[in-house]
């Protein structure tokens, strides 16, 4: 079975730094985008950025560009998005998702189960 | 690189069809045949429910139908039933890598 999973819920303060993974199994990680969305609560969908595991190339969202770091490592077949230091701005819902297909530009069928981030003091 | 802009909710009573817009711009869905849709329940993940503007996943609903005209997409719901309640939302490809979502709609069932 194809599918993702991400790491669990994190409550952070701000200014901390902190690294949330998504880990994919049932196909060929390397070969296949792994993007990155934020769900504010009670907000729609913002998509932040994509990496390719194969040769780490990425991609962000101008509003994201400079705020999160996207890495991979496929030698574990494991996503990392990655801040910093924290705002209470960040505190949201991540989810990491795979496209149908190894195209740019294909839709995301496969989504993790999402990763919870509180940030406050 | 501006949300793409659905209403923000609908509705409609069991069995009838309603119809969700998308319009973007000439450098998203005016420009690519990437434009797919999804549907969100309280506290779940995003589900896949259009992909390239028309073609439904496997296991999705032909009550669910898409289309697209110049700068807008548009998703069809028809025979509206309870479990369609929810949040959608539409997205399309910018070109390098990246994507825009839609703010999303949500959808009643009377």
């Amino acid at each position: 079975e194809v599918q993702l999973v991400q790491s669990g819920a994190e409550v952070k303060k701000p200014g901390e730094s902190l690294s949330i993974s998504c880990k994919g199994s049932g196909y060929s990680f390397s070969n296949y985008w792994i993007g990155w969305v934020r769900q504010m609560p009670g907000k729609g969908l913002e998509w932040m950025g994509i990496i390719y595991p194969g040769d780490s190339d990425t991609s962000y969202s101008p509003s994201f560009e400079g705020q999160v770091t996207i890495s991979a490592d496929k030698s574990i077949g494991t996503a990392y998005l990655q801040w910093s230091s924290l705002k209470a701005s960040d505190t949201a819902m991540y989810y990491c998702a795979r496209p149908r297909i190894p195209v740019a530009g294909d839709a995301f069928d496969i989504w993790g189960q999402g990763t919870r981030v509180t940030v406050s003091s | 690189q501006s949300a793409l802009t659905q209403p923000a909710s609908v509705s409609g009573s069991p069995g009838q069809s309603i119809t969700i817009s998308c319009t973007g711009t000439s450098s998203d869905v005016g420009n690519y045949d990437y434009v797919s849709w999804y549907q969100q329940h309280p506290g779940k993940a995003p589900q896949l429910m259009i992909y390239d503007v028309t073609k439904r996943p496997s296991g999705v609903s032909n009550r669910f139908s898409a289309s697209k005209s110049g700068n807008t997409a548009s998703l069809t719901i028809s025979g509206l039933q309870a479990e369609d309640e929810g949040d959608y939302y539409c997205s399309s490809y910018t070109g390098s890598s990246t994507w825009v979502f839609g703010g999303g709609t949500k959808l009643t069932v009377l």
